[in-house]
């Protein structure tokens, strides 16, 4: 089954802890993002990948790092998490040459910071 | 810069009834749209996309979107309201390009009363 997978989908975490978000597609898909969904904001880019090794911010980068050493996987890391970023994160995907922005979501990670 | 605007954080209908949801778009290119729907505790799932072909652009479940540049305009529809059309719907909006960046409105979360 074509699918973006997230670990883990719920995490309870403390101020300062460094924690990491994995992402995984199985569509062989070049593009892969993260986005952040808040209430009343909408969903939010973090970073995105065009493809392997290739990685840039979007519109909310600060206090995230990504990496993307294998076409497959982008996982979201958080040096040392703030409150502030308690959120609903989304990984999606999306094959190079398809129409911008049919993006393929995963279910979502959803991450609270004591 | 490009921005979505949803009017309507919360819209009831009752079951059977035409469902419209609102969404107006700022673009100072023509612009590629969306609609996509997020069901409890599920990730985003595209529901149709305008892409400078046909206005009247059909979806899944039923669903349909007309696009009005007249208007700036790209409402989503449906006859009929189903119980299980019950959930959150974005708009989305993209310039295209190599970014394949999407712009989210803030969301309109459906309720659908027997």
């Amino acid at each position: 089954e074509a699918q973006v997978t997230q670990n883990p989908r719920y995490l309870i975490t403390v101020t300062g802890k460094k924690l990491t978000v994995t992402c995984s597609q199985n569509m062989n898909h070049e593009y892969m993002s993260w986005y952040r969904q808040d209430p009343g904001l909408g969903l939010r880019q973090i970073y995105y990948s065009m493809n392997v090794e290739v990685t840039d911010k979007g519109d909310v980068p600060e206090g995230y790092k990504v990496s993307r050493k294998e076409k497959r996987n982008f996982p979201l890391i958080l040096e040392s998490p703030s409150p502030n970023q308690t959120s609903l994160y989304f990984c999606a995907s999306s094959p190079s040459g398809r129409i911008p922005g049919e993006l393929f979501f995963g279910e979502g990670s959803r991450l609270t910071v004591l | 810069a490009q921005s979505v605007t949803q009017l309507g954080s919360h819209v009831s209908v009752s079951e059977g009834a035409l469902v419209l949801l609102r969404c107006n778009y700022s673009s100072s290119v023509p612009p590629y749209l969306f609609w996509y729907v997020q069901y409890p505790n599920q990730g985003l799932q595209l529901l149709l996309k305008y892409t400078s072909a046909a206005t009247l652009v059909k979806g899944i479940n039923g669903f349909e979107a007309e696009f009005k540049k007249s208007e700036t305009s790209f409402h989503l529809t449906k006859p009929s309201a189903h119980m299980s059309d019950a959930a959150e719907y974005f708009c989305a909006v993209s310039r295209g390009g190599a970014t394949n960046k999407l712009i989210f409105g803030t969301g309109t979360l459906l309720a659908v009363q027997p």
